[in-house]
């Protein structure tokens, strides 16, 4: 069956450091492979997508990686911030045209960035 | 631009009582969702529409109902509800794709507890 692994702990960063989240899966082959970001109490926010394709991706201090051959995609946020806490979650795409049949999530890593 | 709007955001209930969420988007997306999360387990998705009259079950439907009979409205049903439907339930919207990513918009949330 299809599975998507995160980071279950919560993660810990120093403020000013990079703050390196992981996504990995099994049985699957996305198109595409998105990173959310949500906050308690509200709905998940899209923040980058990078295409099967592509190695890297960057937006700002965030950046991510994909790596179809490990099944793997890593998040990174330089220069974090205390106001990067959240939790972030991947999400695997897998039509590459047409589909509607929604995202499948992780389960999400609980970021905490301390000044 | 109000984006995705779910109702009520928090609702109790009794077992075996009945109850509808409502999702309302002006985005004029073809697509909705509606995804479930709770702790530990991320979300799921319950039941998605590709557009006005249609709909489809998802990874998790059973327990539930949904109707689009407006292509701005995906109303989630639960019939007769049970404690295991204690839940947060968000609902989602996304743009029809020929090619290209499926990125989703999600509302704020409605927390659901069945008692």
């Amino acid at each position: 069956s299809q599975k998507i692994e995160q980071n279950s702990e919560a993660l810990n960063i120093q403020e000013g450091k990079t703050a390196t989240l992981t996504c990995n899966y099994t049985n699957y082959s996305p198109a595409y492979l998105q990173w959310y970001r949500q906050d308690p109490g509200r709905g998940p926010v899209f923040l980058l997508l990078i295409r099967e394709n592509e190695k890297e991706k960057r937006k700002e201090r965030l950046k991510v990686t994909f790596d179809t051959t490990l099944k793997q995609s890593l998040f990174h946020i330089t220069a974090s911030q205390p106001a990067d806490s959240a939790t972030y979650l991947c999400a695997l795409d897998a039509a590459s045209g047409g589909g509607a049949d929604g995202l499948t999530f992780g389960k999400g890593t609980h970021l905490i960035i301390q000044p | 631009n109000a984006g995705v709007t779910q109702t009520p955001k928090f609702r109790v209930l009794k077992t075996g009582q009945s109850m509808t969420l409502l999702c309302a988007q002006d985005m004029n997306h073809e697509y909705m969702y509606w995804y479930r999360q709770d702790p530990g387990m991320g979300l799921r998705l319950i039941h998605y529409s590709v557009g006005e009259g249609t709909t489809a079950k998802g990874e998790v439907p059973d327990g539930y109902n949904v109707s689009r009979l407006k292509k701005q409205n995906f109303l989630l049903g639960l019939e007769s509800a049970a404690p295991s439907q204690t839940s947060v339930y968000f609902c989602a919207s996304s743009y029809h794709r020929v090619a290209g990513a499926n990125v989703l918009t999600f509302g704020a949330g409605s927390r659901l507890t069945v008692l």
